[in-house]
């Protein structure tokens, strides 16, 4: 069975440009979260979907973030105009999906690694 | 969220059990707890998890305190490859089902 799959996997670039990353989730899974990881700290979430509708956005800096699931499938975290503190590993996760009363484990992708300078 | 407190680090020599603790005192009647763990460079990964009962899998074993307020990562046999950050993360079923990731418990493995 594949895995998550991510794109770009180490990206740079200077402040204020924008950058986007794609992730493709295990096929059938219906639910799709992109977390961000801060060096020595655990990932934080961003942005769960659950098909193309966002769950949980709570934690996503939506002036200069934006994501969407078209489909249902594939999924784009968007960074614009990027900042310093934007540097991280940016994670994308799938699960088969979040239904009430059964808990079903996450697998996460390789990670992009984006440098902001 | 209820939040989980774990040991920043741990060391351990290959091929002795290693046993991961984990506090949860705010445990709720609807938290599983699951663990995740992340090699150097790596997404993490899941562990195992569990909700009253012990659980048991093919990478480790899980004890869950009868008040559920703490449980133990069980590797039994440690390896190279064990070496990771391992997060203990309560989980509840009941809304968007979310991960939330402390700082975890880095385990050094020794040769």
């Amino acid at each position: 069975e594949a895995g998550v799959a991510q794109s770009p996997r180490y990206k740079i670039i200077e402040k204020r440009q924008s950058v986007a990353f794609w992730c493709n989730p295990i096929s059938g899974h219906a639910t799709l979260y992109w977390y961000q990881q801060i060096l020595g700290q655990g990932p934080k979430l961003l942005i769960q979907f659950q098909n193309n509708g966002v769950v949980d956005d709570s934690q996503l800096p939506k002036d200069r973030f934006s994501a969407e699931r078209l489909k249902g499938v594939d999924s784009t975290l968007k960074i614009q105009p990027a900042k310093l503190e934007d540097s991280a590993v940016y994670l994308c996760a799938s699960s088969l999906g979040n239904y009430r009363g059964l808990t079903y484990e996450q697998y996460f992708g390789p990670g992009t690694r984006l440098t902001v300078t | 969220d209820a939040k989980t407190t774990q040991p920043n680090s741990m060391e351990s020599n290959e091929e002795e059990p290693v046993h991961l603790p984990c506090n949860h005192s705010t445990i709720s009647g609807t938290d599983y707890i699951h663990w995740y763990r992340q090699l150097p460079s790596q997404g993490p990964e899941y562990v195992i998890h569990g909700l009253t009962s012990n659980v048991n899998n093919r990478m480790a074993s899980l004890a869950i305190a009868e008040d559920r307020k703490s449980s133990t990562l069980i590797l039994h046999r440690a390896t190279l490859r064990d070496a990771a950050v391992y997060y203990c993360i309560l989980r509840t079923i009941q809304g968007a089902q979310k991960l939330v990731f402390g700082q975890g418990t880095r385990l050094t493995i020794n040769p």
